[in-house]
């Protein structure tokens, strides 16, 4: 199956902006959804398809793709945004119905 | 509300059986797909599995074929993963979550349940 490739940790000044990026061969074929989880909770999907948010979601999260990258950008990045951020796709290897995470980039707000 | 609801946490031996469940409510169970998600202790996400509970097709990452299996009770909204021999490795949260077609993504979640395999 394919791999998602992701930095495991990155850092942002408070207020400035922050990109965690997501590589894969799955990447070309489809969209990145992206999912933040805090200590001790569940994943809350931040971004899916081209660039949407769901209902809740500030409009400092946006999402990006080219090629066989995926990014995740928060503009303005605040203290609550520190978690881990996980990326996701459906595998585009084999012919079955699979699905693939990145390993999880963890985000400090510094 | 729109939610997940899982079952509590369990604490098992080796070799145990063991069944956990997720009830859908506020939307219709049935015209949605249903996945699994294994967070084991400090790690990332891994897929294991996905079920339609209109149906009940069902669909397994080849990682956790053959080592799991999901179901669903519809006349209940409710999803099941079930293992029939726990080893310690199974020691794990597991997420069940809603999947939105087309896109396939994860938009609802379940709060979790940590199954602790011990001797």
């Amino acid at each position: 199956s394919s791999e998602l490739t992701q930095d495991p940790a990155v850092s942002v000044a408070l207020g400035q902006t922050v990109r965690i990026t997501c590589q894969g061969d799955s990447l070309r074929s489809y969209y990145a959804s992206w999912y933040q989880q805090k200590p001790g909770q569940a994943p809350v999907l931040v971004i899916y398809g081209k660039n949407n948010r769901p209902s809740g979601i500030p409009d400092r999260f946006s999402g990006s793709s080219s090629g066989n990258t995926a990014s995740l950008t928060i503009t303005g990045a605040q203290a609550e945004d520190e978690a881990d951020y996980y990326c996701n796709s459906r595998d585009s290897s084999g012919n079955h119905l699979d699905w693939v995470f990145g390993g999880g980039t963890k985000l400090t707000v510094l | 509300e729109v939610q997940l609801v899982q079952s509590g946490a369990e604490v098992k031996k080796p070799g145990e059986s063991l069944k956990i469940s997720c009830k859908g409510s506020g939307y219709s169970f049935t015209s949605y797909w249903i996945g699994w998600v294994r967070q084991m202790p400090g790690k990332g996400l891994e897929w294991m599995g996905i079920i339609y509970p209109g149906d009940s097709d069902t669909r397994y990452s080849p990682s956790f074929q053959g080592q799991v299996t999901i179901s669903a009770d519809k006349s209940i909204s409710t999803a099941y993963l079930q293992w029939s021999s726990l080893k310690a490795s199974d020691t794990a949260m597991y997420y069940c979550a809603r999947i939105r077609v087309p896109g396939w993504y994860f938009d609802l979640w379940g709060r979790g349940t940590l199954v602790t395999v011990s001797s």
